[in-house]
């Protein structure tokens, strides 16, 4: 099983809600991650987890709030977004975090903030 | 400074030809990684192929072959026999040493169309 899943597909909510998202993978990878990837641009890391300990927050607003649960489950808490929090958000895994570790991606949360 | 650059926004080709995905880096360690992901309309980044600065091969991975110059610091992607289904967004990206290899810096990407 190389797969990692992504719950919901498509999400659209309003900047006063909280929703979550959630990414799964049983592979057994140790690292996780989260990506945010606005329209004809590449991925732009958000968060790494690595044995389910943050190692990197890079920077993203407090809006939004990660969470990993076990190695095998990753969710995104969303609270009072922005219009231009409106993306895609991939999650990924990885065997582990060095240089030669592929990342698998899901196929993606379509989030629309209006 | 931009750490990958692809200088091709968009590319054409037909079907069954082969073509090349430019790709150059910028690094001053010694250890890293070249990666090339697919990204089709429906968003999942596909993993296609994998380089290590201290491969002396190119990698190769079915249709898919990286041809990595390391002197001029490029690691090309060239697709043999494309197919329509390899329509889709490109993207390069390279991991270093110095990131403890936990960002992968992504290009621009590009574009390419595949034509009957």
């Amino acid at each position: 099983d190389t797969e990692v899943t992504q719950t919901p597909k498509h999400l659209v909510m309003g900047m006063t809600n909280k929703k979550s998202l959630k990414c799964e993978q049983h592979m057994g990878h140790r690292a996780m991650y989260w990506y945010k990837q606005k329209a004809k641009k590449p991925p732009e890391l958000m968060f790494v987890y690595s044995y389910e300990k943050l190692s990197i927050n890079e920077s993203v607003p407090s809006r939004f709030s990660p969470e990993c649960p076990n190695s095998s489950l990753l969710n995104l808490h969303l609270h009072a977004l922005q219009p231009e929090d409106s993306a895609l958000y991939l999650c990924a895994s990885s065997p582990g975090t060095g240089i030669p570790y592929e990342q698998y991606f899901g196929p993606g949360t379509r989030l629309t903030v209006t | 400074a931009q750490k990958i650059t692809q200088t091709q926004p968009g590319m054409f080709v037909q079907e069954k030809e082969a073509v090349t995905l430019d790709c150059t880096y910028d690094t001053s360690d010694q250890s890293y990684g070249l990666f090339w992901y697919k990204q089709p309309s429906s968003g999942e980044m596909i993993f296609l192929i994998y380089q290590g600065s201290y491969d002396e091969q190119n990698a190769t991975e079915g249709r898919y072959s990286l041809n990595f110059q390391k002197a001029r610091k490029s690691a090309n992607l060239v697709i043999s026999a494309s197919q329509l289904g390899d329509s889709a967004m490109y993207f390069c990206a390279m991991r270093e040493d110095t990131n403890s290899g936990y960002a992968l810096n992504f290009g621009k990407g590009t574009s390419l169309l595949v034509t009957p």
